[in-house]
């Protein structure tokens, strides 16, 4: 089946800085979905990119659907302490019923 | 706005017994999905059905069963409980495929198995 590779896999950093992380697929996908799951709670999604360079906005985040529909990039501005989480990138699979899921990137900011 | 409602919350059992993880959504979402997230790992699809009557076979179906007798409810059995299927058990709903609608998580039921 497809499979969405994340990166990095964790990432300590210090409250204030920016942070980037990108996911990508061999295959192409339609629509790329970034979700957050704070500790002890499901995924939230954050941002929805359904067109190959679409460039989307929520808050500090943005989210920029890669040219060539294989990728994904997510961008946090001046990181605050609740950013802590598990950030995750989804992609529909082939049939259109089911998600495949990156493998997560565990963020960390230290106050 | 309740969206996907997970029961229990926590929950431990012991070897070869067995329960049933419930999920409800008020969303009249008709599609509806298992994951299990062990620690440190991302999300594994068990089971989603594509509306009332309809189920099928995810990524890691082995040992666990569902029903979808009802658009709200989707029911995930564990017949005989091992060791293994120690884990983070999250239900999830979207309108349609997720081609363009994104689904919406519950908070999870904590599972061990000793």
């Amino acid at each position: 089946g497809q499979q969405l590779n994340q990166s990095p896999q964790s990432m300590f950093i210090q409250e204030g800085e920016d942070v980037s992380m990108n996911c990508t697929s061999s295959s192409i996908f339609n629509t790329w979905l970034w979700y957050k799951q704070d500790p002890g709670e499901g995924p939230v999604l954050l941002i929805a990119l359904y067109k190959a360079g679409e460039l989307t906005s929520n808050g500090r985040l943005t989210a920029q659907f890669g040219i060539t529909r294989k990728d994904s990039f997510l961008n946090i501005s001046a990181s605050i302490p609740s950013d802590v989480g598990i950030y995750f990138c989804a992609g529909p699979e082939t049939s259109g019923s089911r998600l495949t899921f990156g493998e997560g990137t565990q963020l960390t900011v230290n106050p | 706005n309740a969206g996907v409602t997970q029961t229990p919350k926590f929950r431990i059992l012991k070897i070869g017994q067995s329960m049933t993880l419930q999920c409800a959504q008020d969303m009249n979402h008709n599609y509806m999905y298992w994951y299990r997230q062990d620690p440190g790992m991302g999300l594994k699809l068990i089971y989603y059905s594509v509306g009332a009557g309809i189920t099928d076979k995810g990524e890691v179906p082995n040992g666990y069963n569902v029903s979808r007798s009802t658009t709200e409810d989707f029911p995930l059995r564990l017949e005989l409980a091992a060791p293994s299927q120690t884990s983070v058990y999250f239900c999830a709903s979207s309108v349609r495929g997720s081609g363009n609608q994104p689904q919406h998580f519950g908070d999870g039921t904590r599972l061990s198995i000793l």
